[in-house]
């Protein structure tokens, strides 16, 4: 039973360029949450997808925005990157009931220069 | 905006110690997960915890929910080098998801 994926592992991007950021979920769950994690802090909230739709988002900007498909799997896209952009970014999955237990992804470490 | 304080923020101990971290926060939530982190990878879940007052155990773990389901308790007894990692809890509220900033732990051999 695959667990989350997250691609790519690493990424080197320059400011005011564009990411984006792919997940598959854990086999059976339906609903897909992105955060945001700098060094040392604890996940921020950026949003949740559910049923192909946004169904919460944390605080952060426009330039933030995702994406979930038929088969559960999303993307987040990040534009007109900052350099307060870098982070490791994760994706957790969970069923759509039970949202409070997730399962992460390894991360997608977003350097930006 | 609903915050979750967790202390302390480090914690370096020898092998075999006991040790207590602590989630607080002014909010109630409906629920409250632990998970524990290891440098470069994703949090992995420990625990849930949903009832006022609920302990769960999970081998040399201890989770407690406060009464009023605005704190929790990490208990570990014994503690072994493989405990070393980032404890993180977290409280959702619906669909809003919070994380603590985590307890740094490091298990000494």
């Amino acid at each position: 039973d695959a667990g989350v994926t997250q691609s790519p592992t690493h990424l080197i991007k320059t400011r005011g360029q564009q990411v984006t950021l792919r997940c598959s979920p854990k086999s059976g769950h339906d609903t897909v949450s992105w955060y945001q994690q700098a060094l040392g802090q604890g996940p921020q909230f950026i949003f949740q997808y559910y049923e192909e739709e946004e169904r919460q988002r944390g605080n952060f900007p426009d330039r933030f925005s995702g994406h979930q498909f038929p088969n559960y799997s999303s993307e987040l896209n990040v534009n007109a990157l900052l350099l307060g952009d870098s982070a490791l970014y994760l994706c957790a999955s969970s069923f759509v009931d039970r949202g409070g237990e997730q399962y992460f992804g390894p991360g997608t470490r977003l350097t930006v220069t | 905006t609903q915050l979750l304080e967790q202390s302390p923020q480090f914690l370096s101990i020898q092998e075999g110690e006991n040790l207590t971290v602590y989630c607080n926060s002014s909010s109630v939530f409906s629920s409250l997960q632990w998970y524990r982190q290891e440098p470069g990878e994703g949090p992995v879940l420990l625990v849930t915890v949903v009832t006022g007052g609920e302990v769960k155990k999970l081998k040399r773990l201890t989770f407690q929910f406060g009464d009023a389901r605005k704190d929790s308790s990490l208990h570990i007894t014994a503690a072994q080098p493989g405990d070393t990692g980032l404890y993180l809890c977290s409280g959702s509220q619906g669909q809003n998801f919070v994380f603590g900033p985590g307890t740094r732990l490091s298990v000494l051999p």
